[in-house]
């Protein structure tokens, strides 16, 4: 059973665009949610993470925004570039928890 | 500091043959994990040491997989014998030892591409 539901499987954004990746839990005893980002060949690397004390996370260009009412959480990639091609891979997990549950991951590709 | 690194990057071995995966962590990291991914697949849970203890072992597929970390410090993740369904990437991570209620960022390796003919 996935304990992480994430859409959409593939992402094609224009420079300077917003890329939007949502996901979905089940498990109300999440309360870290980190996104991780992953280059080719690279393994996956923490982006921003977000606890549910709170509806919004900032950093840069990206921002996670998360629905606790409806299990839901997304991360915003404002005025995307190049650069940002890559897979994102959010995950979910409870405080002092061995290990992390991740969705399937979106492949994102962000053209000139 | 040097990050998490795994060898071999790509192995491809037959059916019923034996493969070893190695995990050298980073220095200092206590927490060691290890996870594969499936091709299109989530990034799925396989085992966790902390130092030389396993303290979950929830995630291993069946007994054809070992993971060992002796000593404290590396891990290797043997699977005799391999399936055509044990291909994929396995990932191995570390982090630093858990204070109560804490999360600390898992650092992860570049995967072992595992292919099973």
């Amino acid at each position: 059973q996935q304990q992480v539901k994430q859409s959409p499987q593939s992402l094609i954004v224009q420079k300077g665009g917003i890329s939007i990746i949502n996901c979905a839990y089940e498990n109300t005893a999440f309360d870290y949610f980190p996104w991780y980002q992953q280059f080719p060949g690279k393994g996956p690397a923490l982006l921003i993470a977000i606890r549910p004390d709170v509806s919004e996370k900032k950093e840069g260009r990206f921002t996670i925004s998360f629905n606790k009412s409806a299990k839901q959480f997304s991360l915003h990639i404002m005025d995307s570039q190049p650069g940002d091609s890559a897979t994102y891979f959010c995950a979910a997990s409870y405080s002092g928890a061995n290990n992390l549950f991740f969705g399937t991951g979106t492949r994102l590709t962000v053209i000139p | 500091e040097a990050g998490v690194t795994q060898f071999p990057s790509h192995s491809v071995i037959e059916k019923g043959q034996t493969v070893t995966l190695r995990c050298d962590p980073i220095s200092g990291h206590d927490n060691l994990y290890w996870y594969r991914r499936v091709m299109g697949k989530e990034i799925k849970f396989l085992l966790h040491f902390v130092k030389e203890s396993k303290q979950d072992e929830s995630g291993m597929p069946n007994n054809r997989f070992l993971a060992e970390r002796t000593g404290g410090t590396y891990s290797t993740l043997k699977v005799q014998p391999a399936e055509l369904e044990d291909s994929g990437v396995y990932f191995c991570a570390s982090s630093r030892l858990m204070g109560p209620g804490g999360n600390y960022e898992q650092y992860f390796g570049p995967g072992t591409r595992l292919t099973v003919t």
